[in-house]
């Protein structure tokens, strides 16, 4: 598969759980993102790294953890989280920074029981 | 930070009709406009996008127009079709410095046949 691909596509844990996502980009990209999705706010952006580098973190709560070990690949570290958490994970890359196209993965729909 | 509004939260049009969307931002610093599409259950893909230095851009059917001294901008979807029918986001960053892309609240625009 090209592009930007994630897995797991679907996730069931319970909120004593330790999981983690994980994001592959194909395209030689230097930036990656994770974004939160769910109906309350459409498309929430999370952390970003920039050529390895965490370059953002929106004041997200400690129990989701990033990991960026290369430009390609990118995890989300999930431990005690909690029944508002669910929602849809997606990862993007871009060239670099945000003011180029973002290419988005398929996304991991997250249920916290 | 920046703050992005967009209106309306849904449309629905008849088929061939012409739909419009607007955003508004804050942040006057704001120089790079994309909007995405999300088709249903799909990821979200970029459509079209403006920088500041011109005011309009057009892509076949769709449009995108910026006015930079009101700090709006709009979609603007000609001869709608079926096809049409997404989630559609507007979002603004700036170039200049570290600064995240902040999205808009998305429009589900639903075409009729």
């Amino acid at each position: 598969e090209t592009g930007v691909t994630q897995t797991p596509r679907h996730l069931v844990m319970g909120m004593t759980n330790k999981k983690s996502l994980k994001c592959e980009q194909h395209l030689g990209h230097n930036a990656m993102y994770w974004y939160k999705q769910s109906a309350k706010k459409p498309l929430e952006l999370m952390f970003v790294y920039n050529f390895k580098e965490q370059t953002e973190n929106n004041s997200v709560p400690s129990r989701f953890s990033p990991e960026c070990p290369n430009s390609s690949h990118l995890f989300l570290h999930l431990h005690t989280l909690q029944p508002e958490d669910s929602a849809l994970y997606l990862c993007a890359s871009s060239q670099d920074g945000h003011y180029n196209e973002q290419f988005f993965g398929p996304g991991t729909r997250l249920t916290v029981l | 930070g920046e703050n992005v509004e967009q209106h309306p939260s849904t449309l629905s049009v008849q088929e061939g009709d012409s739909a419009v969307i607007k955003c508004t931002y804050s942040d006057s610093a704001s120089n790079y406009f994309p909007w995405y599409k999300q088709e249903l259950g799909k990821r979200p893909q970029l459509i079209i996008d403006i920088r500041s230095n011109v005011g309009e851009k057009k892509d076949q059917r769709i449009a995108v127009t910026l006015n930079k001294t009101a700090k709006h901008f709009s979609l603007h979807i000609t001869e709608t079709q079926p096809e049409d029918s997404a989630v559609y986001f507007c979002a603004a960053t700036s170039d200049t410095g570290r600064r995240a892309l902040t999205f808009g609240s998305g429009t589900r625009l639903q075409v009729q046949p």
